[in-house]
């Protein structure tokens, strides 16, 4: 079974740029969700889709991040402009449903803001 | 709102010796608890999950961890280390809404020969 895909695995970019990630989950599974993993630190929830719905994104900094999720498939992370302080690996998982499902996670987008 | 606290940001071992990696949480209703291990460039791969079924919670690779709503702690064990154990472990627990995960910091573990 094929796990959850991530593109691009590095992104560079300038202060001000936008940037764009990329999720492919798990065949099967209605909820997807994108995490910030900052240096150091366990990663932090920013935006959870149950099929295409957003469940909770009270963490997205909205004024610069953006995410959908089409069709309830795969899912795009925006980011613009971006600042400094975005730099971080973002994390895609994904589950079958329920607090108590696994959640799959996929190898990352490390982003560098200079 | 749900919380894990990791003690110690950095454990070392002998190869050979006890692992014990400490989480203790922090939760107004029955949790459901899980121990991630992140390789280096790669992502969290699930160790083992509690789930209110049996308290102690046998894991891949050897790993094992026991709930103790006591203590308000799962600790992550494994009886005799190998160098492949080396990463960065992370525990975590469901959030009240939605079942995203709240992470710890991690502990990075670090085997020595």
């Amino acid at each position: 079974e094929a796990g959850v895909a991530q593109s691009p695995r590095y992104k560079i970019i300038e202060k001000r740029q936008s940037v764009a990630f990329w999720c492919n989950p798990i065949s099967g599974h209605a909820t997807l969700y994108w995490y910030q993993q900052i240096l150091g630190q366990g990663p932090k929830l920013l935006i959870q889709f149950q099929n295409n719905g957003v469940v909770d994104d009270s963490q997205l900094p909205k004024d610069r991040f953006s995410a959908e999720r089409l069709k309830g498939v795969d899912s795009t992370l925006k980011i613009q402009p971006a600042k400094l302080e975005d730099s971080a690996v973002y994390l895609c998982a994904s589950s079958l449903d329920g607090a108590a499902d696994t959640q799959y996670f996929g190898p990352g987008t490390r982003l560098t803001v200079l | 709102a749900q919380s894990v606290t990791q003690l110690g940001s950095h454990v070392s071992v002998s190869e050979g010796a006890l692992v014990l990696l400490r989480c203790n949480y922090s939760s107004s209703v029955p949790p459901y608890l899980f121990w991630y291990v992140q390789y280096p460039n790669q992502g969290l791969q699930l160790l083992l999950k509690y789930t209110s079924a049996a308290t102690l919670v046998k894991g891949i690779n050897g790993f094992e961890a026991e709930f103790k709503k006591s203590e308000t702690s799962f600790h992550l064990t494994k009886p005799s280390a190998h160098m492949s154990d080396a990463a960065e472990y992370f525990c975590a627990v469901s959030s009240n809404s939605g079942y995203a995960l709240n992470f710890g910091k991690g502990t990075s573990l670090l085997v020595t020969p």
